[in-house]
């Protein structure tokens, strides 16, 4: 398997404030990156694409001013939340994309870092 | 509309009692479909991936099932264990590589 760590696990912030959320591909490089973000008892909903070395693609709904993902690097990931309001209290899961060869042909496996929880006050 | 719907919402059964979760989608093409188990307060974790021309995949105590034609799969559980607890996520994904996510069902294994 794949192992994917995320930092914070967890982060209590004011309102107002920013929070950088890492996410790093520890074995494996990823070229392409999901962000989710999951709210309790929902499923996990996808906020932006992002590939190494490139502008993030956002979902529809998802301010790109607001939630700034840098994806610098293939084994590194971050996402910021900048003036961080009680509404973006939520679980996010950063989710990158490793591709394997099978003989002549490549294909994608998509993995899951273990989360962040961020609690907005 | 690509959708993925997944029953019962909840579960509750009894330590060593089976188990079946329902998966049914609307997802068109289809590329393959992955069961994930996932944990309170933590990323899923991948039990399955079967594609179009596969109808059956195990892993451990966990078995898929897929009906491609009825647009349906199952994941089967046997002989529970606490730690089963969690919720189990359907997922997917369309020809294109867009993941469609169900909402899951949330098991609860009692002792």
């Amino acid at each position: 398997g794949a192992v994917v760590s995320q930092h914070p696990s967890w982060v209590i912030c004011k309102s107002g404030t920013s929070v950088k959320i890492e996410c790093r591909s520890l074995d494996f490089q990823a070229t392409t990156m999901f962000w989710y973000r999951q709210f309790p008892k929902q499923s996990l909903m996808l906020m932006a694409t992002s590939n190494e070395g490139s502008k993030a693609t956002y979902e529809q709904g998802v301010e790109k001013d607001k939630f700034l993902i840098n994806h610098a690097s293939l084994t590194l990931s971050t996402l910021t939340v900048t003036s961080a309001h009680p509404e973006d209290s939520s679980f996010y899961i950063c989710s990158p994309i490793r591709t394997s060869k099978d003989g002549s042909s490549s294909y994608n496996e998509q993995f899951f870092g273990p989360g962040t929880r961020l609690t907005v006050l | 509309k690509n959708q993925v719907e997944q029953s019962p919402q909840s579960l509750i059964i009894l330590e060593g009692k089976n188990c079946t979760l329902q998966c049914n989608y609307t997802v068109s093409p289809f590329s393959n479909l992955r069961w994930y188990k996932q944990d309170t307060g933590r990323g899923p974790v991948s039990l399955t991936i079967m594609t179009f021309s596969e109808n059956t995949k195990s892993n451990g105590r966990y078995t898929a099932t897929l009906d491609a034609d009825t647009k349906q799969s199952s994941l089967h559980i046997t002989a529970s264990q606490l730690s089963d607890s969690a919720s189990y996520i359907c997922v997917v994904s369309a020809q294109e590589g867009k993941l469609i996510f169900g909402q899951g069902t949330t098991l609860q294994v009692k002792p």
